[in-house]
Parts: C-alpha cells; structure tokens; sequence
C-alpha cells in the first residue's frame, strides 16, 4: 500500500561528517515529515514540508536541514554529524492534514555515530 | 503544551482481550491516531477517532473520550503476531496539523 522509500536503511559514520538522508514517495502526497525515535521513545517532529519549496521547523530541527524540490522528494541534511544524533530517523507522508488523513511511514534509517 | 500517556509495557496470553489505555492533553484535538509498531520496523496505521465513541475494525477497536482526554485501544482473539508497541497520536491542529505521538505500549503476546 504505502510507496515511500528511505536510504540508507543503516548509516555508521564518524563524527563530523556530513551526512544527507534520502527520502522518496511515489503517492503523490503533498505533506511530508522526518521524525527521530530513540528505543522506546516517542517520535519527535525534526522538520516537515506541506509542498514543493515549504519546509517547516519541528522540535528537534536546529541541527538538521531539509529540501522539497520536487512533491516526492524530502532530504535531510546533517551538517556535521555528532555521537548524539545517533537513532532512527523516519520519514512520512500524507495526503493532507483534514480527517483521515493517516501517516504513511518508510522503512527508517537507523544512524550510527562514532 | 501537549502531553500524552501510555503504559510502558502489557503482558497478555494469546487468545485473550487487551486494553490499551492512552491520556492526552493537547489545546487544539483534531483527532486520534493508533499505529502499530514492531520492532525495527516502521509504524503502520491501525485507527482513527475524532468523535466519542468507539470505531470497530475486525479484531482492533478503539474508543475516544474527548471531554476526558482518553482513548482506548482493544485487540481481542490476541495472536503473537500482535507483540508490538502500539503508539497513540493526537493530531493538533495549534501544533500545524502534526501528530504529537506518546511514547508507545510494548504489548507481548505469550502463548
């Protein structure tokens, strides 16, 4: 059912790297989300986009940037990469933001930073 | 702000019924979401309650209070393939429409 594709699915790297985390969705959904889940935590909202060239800061942004060039594409972009930013950063989708309009996840990227 | 509660961890046995309680408080409901986790996957979406009442769908139902801030979430004929976390979400809309999720129920099912 849900087309919406991250990579890589696991990433270790050392510290102070810069690192972009690929994101794609083939269901043409205009609003797009990164979240970051620690084991056994809740998600927390890192950036989000309602279209093409909008991007919106979550609560967890001010390390991390994101694009929205094209509808199905949504980047995330560490600068420098530290030890605390290891964890799992899922992407999402939805067709919009009214009634139910559900999340649509992919498969996560678990990071690891040395 | 916003704040949701679940229970950490349930143990339930197969074949049985479990309750998965959720409390919020956010300014601005516009809905309630349940996903299902397991682990090292993704979330996939199970329910969704705007109204009170309960919705029922198969094996999964879900209730909403929105005067008490509560939901609930029962899966009954439990099959060990329901060992998951189970995430409770609020959809707020003082919060750009986005999803404030808790920190998820760690149900296992034991044969």
């Amino acid at each position: 059912e849900a087309d919406i594709y991250q990579t890589p699915r696991y990433l270790v790297i050392g510290t102070g790297k810069k690192i972009t985390l690929e994101c794609s969705q083939t269901m043409g959904h205009d609003k797009m989300y990164w979240y970051q889940q620690d084991p056994g935590m809740e998600l927390h909202l890192i950036h989000y986009s309602y279209g093409v060239n909008s991007t919106e800061k979550g609560d967890l942004s001010s390390e991390s940037t994101v694009s929205r060039i094209r509808t199905e594409h949504f980047p995330l972009t560490l600068e420098s990469a530290r030890p605390s930013h290891t964890s799992q950063y899922l992407c999402a989708s939805s067709e919009g933001t009214s009634g139910e309009e559900k999340l649509f996840f992919g498969s996560g990227t678990q990071l690891s930073v040395l | 702000g916003q704040n949701i509660d679940q229970p950490t961890e349930m143990t339930a046995t197969e074949g049985a019924i479990v309750q998965i309680n959720c409390t919020y408080q956010t300014s601005g409901f516009n809905g309630l979401f349940w996903y299902q986790q397991h682990a090292g996957e993704a979330p996939t979406f199970l329910s969704y309650n705007v109204l009170d009442g309960l919705e029922e769908k198969g094996r999964f139902s879900s209730f909403l209070s929105r005067s008490k801030g509560y939901s609930y979430l029962l899966l009954k004929e439990l099959q060990m393939k329901d060992s998951a976390s189970y995430l409770c979400a609020v959809r707020d809309q003082d919060y750009g429409q986005n999803f404030v999720f808790g920190p998820g129920t760690r149900l296992s099912v034991l044969p």
